[in-house]
């Protein structure tokens, strides 16, 4: 099956804590991007990704930090830095992240939770 | 800069009746837009996108939206409502540049009665 991979599905974070959520894809796109979501609200974005080993800021980038070593893998931490971590955290990629037509897919999504 | 309201929070409907979500967006260009759909606690589904082709666009599971310059509308239809329908709906507008951003609205969650 082709598509977007994103674990866990729950996750549960002490305060003071990193931790990291996992994305991965294998549908050959060169772009990724990494959202944030909060009850009620559209989605906002934190990072993405256009080409392997780099990577932008996005709307609400403090607090969160990523990596793009692999075309596949876009893994994103949330630091202690970050004041309320605690929303549901969506990955997509898309072909080419280069054009304003392009279709972003999405993952099934994790939840964090700060206890 | 680029920007999209939907118009209502909630919308409630009966099976097998229309559906209409409302959406406006601010573009000082031809845009992109996007509907999707979000099932509780799920990833988000295209629906459908318009991409400056033809402003009437199909999409999935029996919906549409048109698009329309003059009023700055593009929102999202189907004529009979089923009870899989149920969910949380995201229009989107394409940030402009070689970014692929895209720019979500608040969502419309449509709830339907039996």
């Amino acid at each position: 099956d082709g598509g977007i991979t994103q674990s866990p599905k729950y996750l549960f974070r002490k305060e003071g804590q990193n931790v990291t959520l996992s994305c991965e894809q294998n549908l050959n796109h060169d772009a990724m991007y990494w959202y944030r979501q909060d009850p009620g609200q559209g989605l906002r974005l934190i990072y993405y990704s256009q080409i392997v080993n780099d990577f932008q800021k996005g709307d609400i980038a403090e607090g969160y930090s990523v990596s793009r070593e692999k075309k596949e893998s876009f893994p994103l931490t949330v630091t202690s830095a970050q004041k309320n971590p605690t929303a549901f955290y969506l990955c997509a990629s898309s072909g080419q992240g280069r054009s304003s037509t392009d279709t972003q897919y999405f993952g099934p999504g994790t939840r964090l939770t700060v206890l | 800069a680029q920007s999209v309201t939907q118009l209502d929070s909630h919308v409630s409907v009966s099976e097998g009746t229309p559906v209409l979500l409302r959406c406006n967006y601010s573009s000082s260009y031809s845009p992109s837009l996007f509907w999707y759909v979000q099932h509780p606690n799920k990833g988000l589904q295209l629906l459908l996108k318009y991409t400056s082709a033809a402003t009437l666009v199909k999409g999935i599971n029996g919906f549409e939206a048109e698009f329309k310059k003059s009023e700055t509308s593009f929102h999202l239809t189907k004529p009979s409502a089923h009870m899989s329908d149920a969910a949380e709906y995201f229009c989107v507008v394409s940030d402009r540049g070689n970014t692929g951003k895209l720019i979500f609205g608040q969502g419309t969650t449509l709830q339907v009665k039996p």
